[in-house]
């Protein structure tokens, strides 16, 4: 069985300051890993994702994650934040079947 | 292309309506699946399909049926509303494999009282 564990329900940056969502992933398999935005009142888009190869990742708006195996870690983070980041993340594995599972989300707040 | 489209966006319904939640994409992906969205426990897979005629079950099945006769469509069945489906409900749809992105909807908002 696969699962994925987000760390923190709530994040609260300053506007510039670095961005770090963490995730945690439990899988049998080589996963496929994925992290995920929504806007409010919005479906969900891809940031990015991790299938195989280079572990660091860089996705759209200046987002990056690595993936770690040694500490199934698949952390986002983003050196500066801005106010158009606020949105709920979501962080989600793949690979052992059809089924894409997802955390529970963090909800990202950037004070001004 | 319009990507995922799902109707309608609102719904309320009494204990023990039912009602069909639509979903189509116009992508040709051979993939979809339904997920609900709750807060603090983000995404569950409620059904999905990997082709024309074929549906499997995800985590939280029960209460829901799907059908899938074409590749666009997904249609999700609620038999007999209770108001623990409140929630908010996605499509979405890819290609084949597991490393394909997936594409969402912009969501139905189900409140059943």
């Amino acid at each position: 069985a696969q699962s994925v564990t987000q760390l923190g329900s709530h994040v609260s940056v300053s506007e510039g300051a670095l961005v770090l969502l963490r995730c945690n992933y439990s899988s049998s398999v080589p996963p496929y890993l994925f992290w995920y935005v929504q806007y409010p009142n919005q479906g969900l888009q891809l940031l990015l994702k991790y299938t195989t190869g280079a572990t660091l990742v860089k996705g759209i708006n200046g987002f990056e994650a690595e993936f770690k195996k040694s500490e199934t870690s698949f952390h986002l983070t983003k050196p500066s934040a801005h106010m158009s980041d606020a949105a709920e993340y979501f962080c989600a594995v793949g690979g052992a079947t059809n089924k894409l599972i997802f955390g529970t989300g963090t909800l990202l707040a950037v004070q001004p | 292309n319009a990507g995922v489209t799902q109707t309608p966006k609102f719904q309320v319904l009494k204990t023990g309506q039912s009602m069909t939640l639509q979903c189509a994409q116009d992508m040709n992906h051979e993939y979809m699946s339904w997920y609900r969205q709750d807060p603090g426990m983000g995404l569950r897979l409620i059904h999905y399909s990997v082709g024309a005629g074929i549906t499997d079950q995800g985590e939280v099945p029960n209460g829901y049926n799907v059908s899938r006769s074409t590749t666009e469509d997904f249609p999700l069945r609620l038999l007999s509303a209770a108001p623990s489906q409140t929630s908010v409900y996605f499509c979405a749809s890819r290609e084949t494999g597991s490393t394909d992105t997936q594409y969402f909807g912009p969501g139905t908002r189900l409140t059943v009282l």
